[in-house]
């Protein structure tokens, strides 16, 4: 059974800019969060949602935004970039909420 | 504030050797407790699940316990290899079931061959 898959894996950008993020669960899992890892804050929660709906959200500014489609996958999306969203952003999925969350490898995005 | 602790930030034991790592949280009112590995510019590998109902949770080498009223986890792992090399988080979920985890800072092993 495939893990959870990340796409692009890395990714440069300009401040300024805007960057969409996407993440593919485990076949079968509907429930699918987003997390910000960096060396200062360690890892922060940024969204979680389940059928197509967000059902949590963290204590980031509106720049960052999500959105989950019908066949369960999820992008994330940033925009007006700041060098302080350097960062790994890891998606996890699990089969219903409150279930085990299996991580995938992360985008590495750095703004310069 | 629901915070999380792991503690010893770092840890270096020799092969073979037993250890324990340790994670606190403040708040006793959890959903469930999870542990990772993360190596390095990894993702993160789920190890063990507990939920808020059980008192330890057992896979392979590794054995996690859960004391609720001491807002307190421990993960046992025996017999130590240089490939358990890794950081080794802990987080938790609050308020039922929900998939948002408050993590821990991390124990970063190393186990010397």
């Amino acid at each position: 059974k495939a893990g959870v898959t990340q796409t692009p894996r890395y990714l440069i950008k300009t401040r300024g800019q805007q960057v969409t993020l996407s993440c593919s669960p485990i076949s079968g899992h509907r429930s699918v969060s987003w997390y910000q890892q960096t060396p200062g804050q360690g890892l922060q929660f940024l969204f979680e949602y389940f059928s197509e709906t967000q059902r949590n959200k963290g204590n980031f500014p509106g720049r960052f935004s999500g959105r989950q489609f019908s066949n369960s996958r999820s992008e994330m999306n940033v925009s007006t970039l700041e060098l302080g969203d350097s960062a790994l952003y890891l998606c996890a999925s699990s089969k219903e909420r409150g279930h085990e969350q299996y991580f995938g490898p992360g985008t590495r995005l750095t703004v310069t | 504030k629901q915070e999380v602790t792991q503690i010893p930030a770092a840890l270096s034991v020799p092969e073979g050797e037993n250890l324990v790592l340790n994670c606190s949280f403040t708040d006793s009112a959890i959903y469930n407790l999870q542990w990772f590995r993360q190596d390095p510019g990894k993702g993160l590998t789920s190890l063990l699940l507990i939920q808020s109902s059980q008192r330890e949770q057992t896979s392979g080498r590794l054995n996690a316990s859960l004391d609720k009223s001491s807002g307190r986890s421990t993960l046992y792992i025996a017999a130590s290899q240089p490939g358990d090399s890794a950081t080794y988080l802990c987080a938790v979920s609050y308020g039922g079931a929900t998939n948002k985890l408050i993590f821990g800072t991390g124990t970063l092993l190393a186990v010397q061959p």
